[in-house]
């Protein structure tokens, strides 16, 4: 059974630019989340998605957006890049939204914003 | 709102020796999960286990075992006889059923790095 995707795996971005990551989650599974993981501020929840609707979202500016496609794949989009944005950016899959109790991780996507 | 907290920023060790990471959290949901990761340096959170608030049973698992205590509010990780293979980062987290069980809240993690 295949795991959860992430692409690109590295990526690097100038500041003011935009960019769109990527996340195929496990055959079957309705349910991803995004988080960023940077040094200063740990592993943080950015949103979550389950058929195709936002379930949670957490504290980042609307610069950061989602969406989850009818197979499940997810996208996060950053606009207006900036060097704080800089992270790695994980994604996770559930079995379902509202019972999910085990979250699979991708590699992640490290983004670097120069 | 939810709270992780792992004080131990660093662990370090000599192989064969027993290490337990502390995690507490801070919940107003009575019903919740807890989690324990292991990040490797490849970035990839791999699942260790998961605990409901309804099961304070302890587990061992291996060289692995877990302590739930609702009345301290601490889910704490032992590894008996450490290896080299286990230097990770290693991160507690919590999700509540009121919020969503897809939304994890992480402690800070702890670096552990066992010497050989």
């Amino acid at each position: 059974k295949a795991g959860v995707t992430q692409t690109p795996r590295y990526l690097i971005k100038t500041r003011g630019q935009q960019v769109t990551l990527s996340c195929s989650p496990i055959s079957g599974h309705r349910s991803v989340s995004w988080y960023q993981q940077t040094p200063g501020q740990g592993l943080q929840f950015l949103f979550e998605y389950f058929s195709e609707t936002q379930r949670n979202k957490g504290n980042f500016p609307g610069r950061f957006s989602g969406r989850q496609f009818s197979n499940s794949r997810s996208e996060m989009n950053v606009s207006t890049l900036e060097l704080g944005d800089s992270a790695l950016y994980l994604c996770a899959s559930g079995t379902e939204g509202s019972r999910s109790t085990e979250a699979f991780f991708g590699q992640g996507t490290r983004l670097t914003v120069v | 709102a939810q709270k992780v907290t792992q004080a131990q920023t660093e662990i370090s060790v000599v192989e064969k020796e027993d290490v337990t990471l502390d995690c507490v959290y801070e919940t107003r949901d009575t019903t919740y999960y807890l989690f324990w990761y292991k990040q490797p340096p490849s970035g990839e959170l791999v699942f260790l286990i998961r605990r409901n608030s309804f099961d304070e049973q302890n587990e061992i698992s291996g060289r692995y075992s877990w302590n739930f205590q609702k009345s301290t509010s601490s889910f704490n990780f032992t590894i008996t006889a450490s290896q080299v293979v286990d230097s990770a980062v290693y991160f507690c987290a919590l999700s509540e059923a009121q919020t969503s069980y897809g939304k994890l809240t992480f402690g800070q993690g702890t670096i552990l790095t066992v010497h050989p």
